[in-house]
């Protein structure tokens, strides 16, 4: 079967510091990958998503980036925190054919001071 | 671009009372998508609907997409403190990434 692991769970970080967030799948060949954000009490804002190993596509313009160095592995980063990157991290992968199920992972509470 | 908005935000009932949220597109979906989120927890995939018209049942929970495939509703039927989380619907268009809703909110009071 296939899992999904994001870690780490909670993470606290000074204003100005770098970020690297690490999802990776289990039990699956080339998925598709998600990186969404959740403000507290809010819904889910879609930040990058790839569809294969270096194929990144970016849906809105922040501070953070997103890498996929392999197929079933994919790295949200930042390389400075701003106070406004706090919130609910979730990472989320669905099989190759469009309009699939999202499977998500635990995701990572990130807080910034 | 594409919208998708739920109805109501928030929502508290009565244990055994009945729950009933609904989400609307801006534009013609291919299929729509429904999660549930735990208090702390992660979305978790419950069903897809594609044809138009489609009613789907999963125990008290049934699902519904609208004719026009623009809306689409989800219906608890006497609810329990296990239905309280975050509901959202995703709406899908074929070959663009869903678009989540803000979600509408259960308390269940026991």
């Amino acid at each position: 079967s296939q899992t999904i692991h994001q870690w780490p769970a909670t993470l606290v970080q000074p204003v100005g510091s770098p970020l690297s967030l690490e999802c990776t799948v289990e039990g699956t060949s080339n998925p598709n990958l998600y990186w969404y954000r959740q403000a507290a009490g809010r819904g889910l804002q879609l930040l990058f998503y790839s569809v294969g190993i270096g194929q990144i596509s970016s849906e809105v313009p922040q501070n953070l980036s997103a890498s996929r160095p392999q197929d079933r592995q994919f790295i949200l980063s930042s390389k400075k925190l701003l106070l406004s990157d706090s919130g609910f991290y979730l990472c989320a992968w669905s099989v190759v054919t469009s309009n699939q199920p999202q499977h998500f992972g635990d995701g990572t509470r990130l807080s910034i001071l | 671009g594409q919208q998708v908005m739920q109805i109501p935000q928030y929502q508290h009932v009565q244990e055994g009372e009945d729950f009933t949220t609904y989400c609307n597109s801006s534009t013609t979906l291919s299929n729509i998508q429904w999660y549930k989120q735990r208090p702390g927890g992660h979305p978790v995939f419950l069903i897809q609907l594609v044809k138009s018209g489609e009613v789907k049942k999963q125990k008290r929970l049934t699902f519904q997409f609208g004719e026009a495939k623009k809306n689409s509703s989800l219906h608890i039927t006497a609810t329990q403190t296990t239905d309280v989380g975050t509901y959202f619907c995703a709406g899908g268009i074929y070959g663009q990434n869903f678009v989540f809703g803000p979600g509408t909110r259960l308390s269940v009071l026991p």
